[in-house]
C-alpha cells in the first residue's frame, strides 16, 4: 500500500524568506513523485515531479525539490518566496497503473 | 483553450436531487479521473477511466456513476444527493500509454457542489 505524509499543515513564512515543505511517502514498490499547488479557487498544477535521474529536480516558479530514497522524503523548497506563492501545496505519487495518491496539503502563507 | 473543463463551476441543490458535471479534455489524454476534494483539502480519488474503460472504483456509494462516452468525456452524475456530497470535484486527465503511473495530472478548475 501507499502513502503520503505531508508533516505540516500550515506554514507561514515571510516575504523573502526561505521556505521547506515537507513530504515522506511510504509504498511497496518504486514510485514516481509529484508536487502540485493549488491556488485559491483553481485546480491543481504541477509545479515539478521526478521519474529518474537527478535527485534534484527544479520546477516552476524557482521550487525545487529533492528526492532522497533512504528517507523515503521528498521535500520542496524555494530560496525566497513571494506574496503570490500563497496556495495549498500538495505532494503525490503515482504507481504503475496510474494510480495517484495525494498528501493532505500544506496550507503555505507568506506574510508580507 | 482550456486543456481540462468542467461544467459547472457551481452547482447549489436540496437534497434528495439529482445531478450531474460533465467533463471534457483537448488534450488526447487516454486516462481520466474524478476526485472529490472536501472541506479539508484532502484530494479523495473516486473514478478512473482509460479508454472509456473503468479502471479504478474507489468506495463510493452508488449514488454517483460516471460515465465516459468517448476518451475525451467523463461525466459524473449523481443521484439522491446528501449533505455530506458537498465538496468541490475535480476532473483530470493524464496521459501514460504505458501505464507506469509517469504521466502527470492534468487538472480541470473544478465544480464546487454545495447541497443544502
Amino acid at each position: 500500500a501507499q502513502s503520503v505524509t505531508q508533516l505540516d499543515s500550515q506554514v507561514p513564512v515571510f516575504e523573502e524568506a526561505p521556505v521547506e515543505l515537507r513530504c515522506n511517502y511510504s509504498s511497496s514498490v518504486s514510485v514516481y513523485l509529484f508536487w502540485y499547488v493549488q491556488y485559491p479557487n483553481q485546480g491543481l498544477q504541477l509545479l515539478l515531479k521526478y521519474l529518474s535521474g537527478s535527485t534534484l529536480v527544479k520546477g516552476i516558479n524557482g521550487f525545487e525539490a529533492e528526492f532522497n530514497k533512504s528517507q523515503t522524503s521528498f521535500h520542496l523548497r524555494k530560496p525566497s518566496v513571494h506574496i503570490s506563492d500563497t496556495a495549498e501545496y500538495f505532494c503525490a505519487v503515482s504507481v504503475p497503473g496510474n494510480q495517484f495518491y495525494f498528501g493532505t496539503g500544506t496550507s503555505l502563507t507568506v506574510i508580507p | 483553450d482550456t486543456a481540462v473543463s468542467q461544467t459547472p463551476k457551481y452547482l447549489v441543490t436540496q437534497m434528495g436531487n439529482d445531478k450531474s458535471i460533465k467533463c471534457e479534455q483537448n488534450l488526447g489524454h487516454d486516462t481520466m479521473y474524478w476526485y472529490k476534494q472536501d472541506s479539508k483539502k484532502f484530494l479523495k480519488i473516486m473514478f478512473s477511466y482509460n479508454n472509456k474503460e473503468l479502471i479504478i472504483n474507489e468506495t463510493v456509494p452508488n449514488r454517483f456513476s460516471p460515465k465516459s462516452p468517448d476518451k475525451a468525456h467523463l461525466n459524473l452524475h449523481i443521484n439522491s444527493l446528501e449533505l455530506g456530497d458537498s465538496a468541490v470535484y475535480f476532473c483530470a486527465s493524464s496521459q501514460d500509454r504505458l501505464a507506469r503511473g509517469t504521466g502527470e495530472l492534468f487538472f480541470g478548475e473544478g465544480s464546487r457542489l454545495t447541497v443544502l
